[in-house]
């Protein structure tokens, strides 16, 4: 079975804290995503990889930054926390041409 | 950019037949993914279209129209479980990106 992993189920942090969101995959696939899931917005692209170093910016990736330094690893970067960036994330991989896999999502929140 | 379009909310009786429509613009196109979210879990994948025409698998057939940038997922013998939000997703032309649209929240009565 394919299995993406986030960190943390439910997190709570500060204004202006810096966060970090993981994701390990265990299936080798090339792609990786991160996405935030919003009441009536969906899922939303962050960012995405599609190699190790490799990021491209997807819909909305201001106030985040990604990392990407092992194939199995997709990191999510909230440089300076803010009470908007309150939210799903949820880390998806795929190989190339197939369908995502999706973590179980981790629920932040920042006071 | 990419325009993905679906209804907010449907509701059907168990047993029933119910179809959700998808509608999207999108520079590019390389195939159109359905997936079912429960409540406080990870999407998980239905189907997936890359050509004209109907795929079947079980209870659950979803059709595509590329040149009416036209998809639906068609769920017969409904059943409680299938109460769900059902997303459809689109890939781009460079096959890297997935767009999602907003999900449909489906409400299975008995």
């Amino acid at each position: 079975d394919v299995k993406v992993t986030q960190s943390s189920r439910y997190l709570v942090k500060r204004t202006g804290e810096k966060v970090f969101l993981e994701c390990v995959q265990d299936m080798d696939h090339e792609n990786m995503f991160w996405y935030r899931q919003d009441p009536g917005l969906g899922l939303r692209l962050i960012y995405f990889s599609y190699d190790v170093k490799m990021k491209e910016k997807g819909d909305i990736p201001e106030g985040y930054s990604v990392s990407r330094e092992k194939k199995e690893r997709f990191s999510l970067i909230l440089e300076s926390a803010s009470t908007n960036q309150t939210s799903m994330y949820l880390c998806a991989s795929s190989l190339l041409d197939r369908d995502p896999f999706f973590g179980q999502g981790t629920r932040l929140t920042v006071v | 950019g990419q325009n993905i379009d679906q209804p907010t909310e449907m509701t059907a009786t168990e047993g029933a037949i119910v179809q959700i429509n998808c509608t999207y613009q999108t520079s590019g196109f390389n195939g159109l993914f359905w997936y079912q979210q429960h409540a406080g879990e990870a999407p998980t994948f239905l189907s997936y279209n890359v050509l004209d025409g109907l795929e079947e698998k079980g209870r659950f057939s979803s059709f595509l129209s590329r040149s009416k940038g036209y998809s639906y997922l068609l769920l017969k013998e409904l059943q409680m479980k299938d109460s769900a939000s059902y997303l459809c997703a689109v890939r781009d032309g460079s096959a890297r990106q997935l767009t999602f649209g907003s999900g449909t929240q489906l409400t299975v009565l008995p």
